[in-house]
């Protein structure tokens, strides 16, 4: 089982509808990421959140801490959002020093006009 | 130009071959990464470079020479590989080893 889990695996949707992509995880983590990539190759990042919610645009991301999972969800979407929305986690390590990132196989999302 | 560059975009080569895979930052960073990503697998990391020194090897064979001459700068030496070794290789630069990675484009490899 992945230490990562994103659902749903694939996503076909309406322009104007909102979307939500899904991210469950089994290890104690520092903060938790949500990239997004395009057909081309090139990743970017969105989040990086430790706890609550954080907006940018028509993205929102949110993060339960208790539950281990985060959900990421595009309001009014558009065919330009279409790509693949990958969720990352930053693993606890002790004694000071930084885990590394764990990655979900991603969503790839397709907004159809 | 800015942010993270890599060559070349597209690489074919044969088992017996050697080439080597550039990764260039302009953003300051100190910490640098590789990473492979294969169809329908998660991204992995493969190598990290924090302030010039390899701090992570995440058991990657030996076919794979990661070089790090300057904080700017990040190599791929590639010889001797396997058709299972073709990927999307993707780098990375970071400010720290906790902050947001910047991701460059990517080299696709393909070996035959």
């Amino acid at each position: 089982k992945n230490e990562v889990e994103q659902s749903p695996q694939n996503l076909t949707a309406q322009e104007g509808e909102f979307i939500t992509i899904n991210c469950s995880y089994s290890v104690g983590i520092s903060a938790l990421h949500w990239l997004q990539q395009h057909p081309g190759g090139g990743i970017v990042s969105l989040f990086m959140l430790s706890s609550g919610k954080k907006k940018h645009g028509r993205l929102i991301a949110t993060i339960n801490i208790q539950e281990k999972h985060s959900s990421l969800h595009i309001t009014a979407s558009h065919p330009r959002d279409s790509a693949v929305y990958i969720c990352a986690v930053r693993s606890e390590v002790y004694g000071g020093s930084q885990g590394n990132l764990i990655f979900g196989k991603g969503t790839k999302l397709s907004v159809k006009p | 130009e800015t942010g993270v560059t890599q060559t070349p975009r597209h690489l074919v080569m044969g088992m017996t071959n050697k080439k080597s895979l550039k990764c260039e930052q302009h953003l300051g960073h100190n910490a640098m990464y590789w990473y492979k990503q294969s169809a329908k697998k998660p991204l992995e990391l493969m190598f990290v470079y924090n302030f010039k020194e390899q701090t992570e090897n995440n058991s990657v064979p030996s076919r794979f020479s990661p070089e790090c001459p300057n904080s700017s700068h990040l190599f791929l030496h590639l010889h001797t590989l396997q058709p299972e070794d073709s990927a999307l290789y993707l780098c990375a630069s970071s400010q720290d080893r906790a902050e947001t990675q910047y991701f460059g484009p990517g080299t696709r490899l393909l070996v035959l």
